[in-house]
């Protein structure tokens, strides 16, 4: 089985602001590492994924988040954020040897933009 | 481009009454999946679906609920007698494969009960 923290439920910051969000797993196998977000009104859309290979991982919108299995974590980050990415950040996890996309998300995380 | 479409977006029902939220998942994808995320905490698997059975089902996911795949496109979650606390969001998605494909989701059903 697997568990996913995020460790801040809401990131407040100005626009083109670094930002980084925060998020920890744990499993006893192999995983497969997402970040999704959700817009207001909106369903879950997939920024990036980790599956194997190059731990940096570059998703859409200028976001990109480094995989550290020592440390378990992996975190989301955009060196300059827009009005626009006001949303909610979700972590997920799955096992890679499993047979199902059986995900297992975190709370989520609440970014705000401000001007 | 192709998506998942949920019908309807947002629906009330009384305690007690059998609802049925429907999913259109992508043509070519082969893998169903029901998600929940009541508010304020975190988004959970309900159920998967493959090959016309449910594959994995999570310990929510008991006697009261089924899904369905009634013809070639729709993919069903039915709740039988609703209580206050399904009340949630609701997320229909697909796979072409597993794991290390993507998951579309989509918009999702506001279930209220009332």
């Amino acid at each position: 089985a697997q568990s996913v923290t995020q460790l801040d439920s809401q990131v407040p910051v100005f626009e083109e602001a670094p930002v980084e969000l925060r998020c920890n797993y744990s499993s006893s196998v192999s995983v497969y590492l997402f970040w999704y977000v959700q817009y207001p009104n909106q369903g879950l859309q997939l920024l990036l994924k980790y599956l194997s290979g190059s731990t940096l991982v570059k998703g859409i919108n200028g976001f990109e988040a480094e995989f550290n299995k020592s440390q378990t974590s992996f975190h989301l980050r955009k060196p300059s954020v827009h009005i626009s990415d006001t949303a909610e950040y979700f972590c997920a996890v799955t096992g890679s040897g499993g047979s199902n996309y059986k995900l297992t998300f975190g709370k989520g995380t609440l970014l705000t933009v401000n001007p | 481009e192709p998506e998942v479409t949920q019908t309807p977006s947002h629906q009330v029902t009384q305690m007690g009454q059998e609802v049925i939220l429907r999913c259109v998942p992508i043509s070519n994808h082969l893998y169903f999946y029901w998600y929940r995320q009541i508010l304020g905490q975190k988004v959970e698997f309900l159920v998967s679906f493959y090959n016309n059975e449910i594959s994995e089902k999570s310990e929510i996911f008991d006697d009261q609920f089924s899904v369905e795949r009634p013809d070639g496109s729709n993919f069903t979650l039915k709740i039988r007698s609703t209580k206050l606390e399904d009340s949630a969001m609701y997320f229909c998605a697909s796979s072409k494969g597993q794991g290390n494909t993507e998951a579309f989701f989509g918009q999702g059903t506001r279930l209220t009960v009332v």
